[in-house]
């Protein structure tokens, strides 16, 4: 069955960088996206990007143009999301999602389990 | 930017009663790109209707989605004690993909 497992919850300091990562398995990983949606405890969810396994090519959410890059490696169908310039407003749980690559398909079917990242001076 | 506006935010209802969620978008969302997604507390959120009204793989019939251009809703016929939960739709028909605010409901 689909399966994306995520790496442990993190605690980071203020201007530092954190990399997420989002293993795959089940499934043709370079057959379709994968995603980065973020929550804040108690809030609702926030796209973050997305990345072409198969390609390598991004697209991300205007909000974090230049403080993320999202890449993939396919010898291990693992993805990674890093986020630079850390703020105490980073602090909440990272998910990754997979989607179908194209139109129509666009939805997320199958989730990890969330990473929370922990921004603390 | 689609902006999802999800009403209520809050619904209060009793096992067994019908639901009625609704997510209005700022514009027209292409082709019916909208989705709903089922979450409780302190797990990943789990898809449920996808096209604004085919249900996902193995979602019960309970749930059903409507809806097109700006007006969509999420239907649940009678409430089972696991369906209390947040629940939030989403557009992926353009970027970048938005979410509602979601709406919880939660047990009378």
């Amino acid at each position: 069955q689909v399966q994306l497992v995520q790496s442990g919850a993190e605690v980071k300091k203020p201007g530092a960088s954190v990399k997420v990562s989002c293993k795959a398995s089940g499934y043709t990983f370079t057959g379709y996206y994968l995603h980065w949606v973020r929550q804040a405890p108690g809030q609702g969810l926030e796209w973050m990007g997305r990345i072409n396994p198969n390609s390598g090519g991004t697209n991300y959410a205007q909000n974090f143009q230049g403080r993320v890059t999202m890449t993939s490696d396919t010898s291990i169908s693992t993805a990674y999301m890093e986020l630079s310039r850390l703020r105490s407003d980073d602090t909440v749980v990272y998910y990754c999602a997979r989607s179908g690559t194209t139109r129509g398909t666009y939805y997320f079917d199958s989730w990890g389990q969330g990473t929370l990242v922990t921004v603390s001076s | 930017e689609i902006v999802l506006t999800q009403s209520p935010g809050t619904l209060s209802l009793s096992p067994g009663e019908r639901a009625t969620l609704s997510c209005r978008a700022s514009q027209s969302v292409s082709s019916s790109y909208l989705a709903w997604y089922q979450q409780k507390p302190g797990q990943a959120p789990r898809l449920l209707i996808y096209g604004a009204s085919s249900r996902a793989t193995g979602i019960p019939d309970r749930f059903s989605g409507s809806g097109s251009g700006t007006d969509f809703s999420l239907t649940i016929s009678r409430l089972e004690p696991e369906d209390f939960a947040v629940y939030y739709c989403q557009q992926y028909g353009s970027s970048p993909w938005t979410f509602g605010q979601g709406t919880k409901v939660e047990i009378k």
